[in-house]
């Protein structure tokens, strides 16, 4: 069964370094998004991506993040100069369209640590 | 705000019982619906998606009242492995998906 991968599993980093967590979604979907769950928290949405564009975001998808597609089957979310606040499990999922009529499936996660 | 409501939690039952947990939605436009399990640690994954007034998959039972903005989830004949955090998930944008702060389910011997 095809799956959603991601980069690594584990990241502690210190305040203010750039981060990169790379996914790579299910190779016929064309929706891609990332989530994050602080530890003892809800889910929550960051940033979808559809053509090579952003199509929607949160508020928590400030100016110090970033997505890109660098290549055809790659989905990267870059954190610029992380907080203590960063300190979470990143999600990626992708889906076959949008979400009001498809599922997101979701990848197992990048635990970052920001110290 | 668009908000999803869930039972806190958690729910101990022992083995084979019947447990129900409740969300509500306050997005009025949402059209679907889903429930996801997440296991300690790990990602969510889709447990059920439910469209219309209902769905049924084996043991599980998703229902929808619209009217009232309320999602249900039934699980029949609980097993050990059922034991994880149910997530109530309502779409609230084009593409974004508010997820419910989930409801610890505990199933002992």
């Amino acid at each position: 069964e095809p799956e959603v991968t991601q980069t690594p599993s584990h990241q502690v980093t210190q305040m203010g370094q750039e981060v990169i967590l790379r996914c790579v979604p299910i190779s016929n979907h064309l929706y891609f998004y990332w989530y994050r769950q602080i530890l003892g928290q809800k889910v929550e949405f960051l940033v979808s991506f559809y053509n090579n564009e952003i199509s929607e975001k949160s508020e928590i998808f400030d100016d110090q993040f970033s997505v890109e597609r660098p290549d055809g089957s790659n989905f990267t979310l870059k954190i610029r100069s992380t907080k203590l606040e960063d300190s979470a499990m990143y999600f990626c999922a992708s889906s076959e369209a949008r979400v009001a009529e498809e599922t997101q499936y979701f990848g197992p996660g990048t635990r970052l640590l920001v110290l | 705000r668009k908000e999803v409501e869930q039972d806190p939690g958690p729910f101990n039952v022992p083995e084979g019982a019947t447990v129900a947990f409740n969300c509500t939605y306050s997005n009025s436009a949402s059209q679907s619906f889903f429930w996801y399990r997440q296991d300690c640690r790990k990602e969510p994954k889709l447990l059920m998606s439910v469209y219309s007034s209902g769905n049924e998959d084996g043991r599980f039972t998703a229902q929808l009242n619209r009217a009232s903005q309320y999602i249900s989830l039934l699980i029949r004949d609980s097993k050990l492995s059922d034991s994880a955090t149910y997530l109530c998930v309502v779409p609230s944008g084009y593409s974004t998906l508010t997820f419910g702060k989930g409801t610890m389910l505990l199933v002992s011997p």
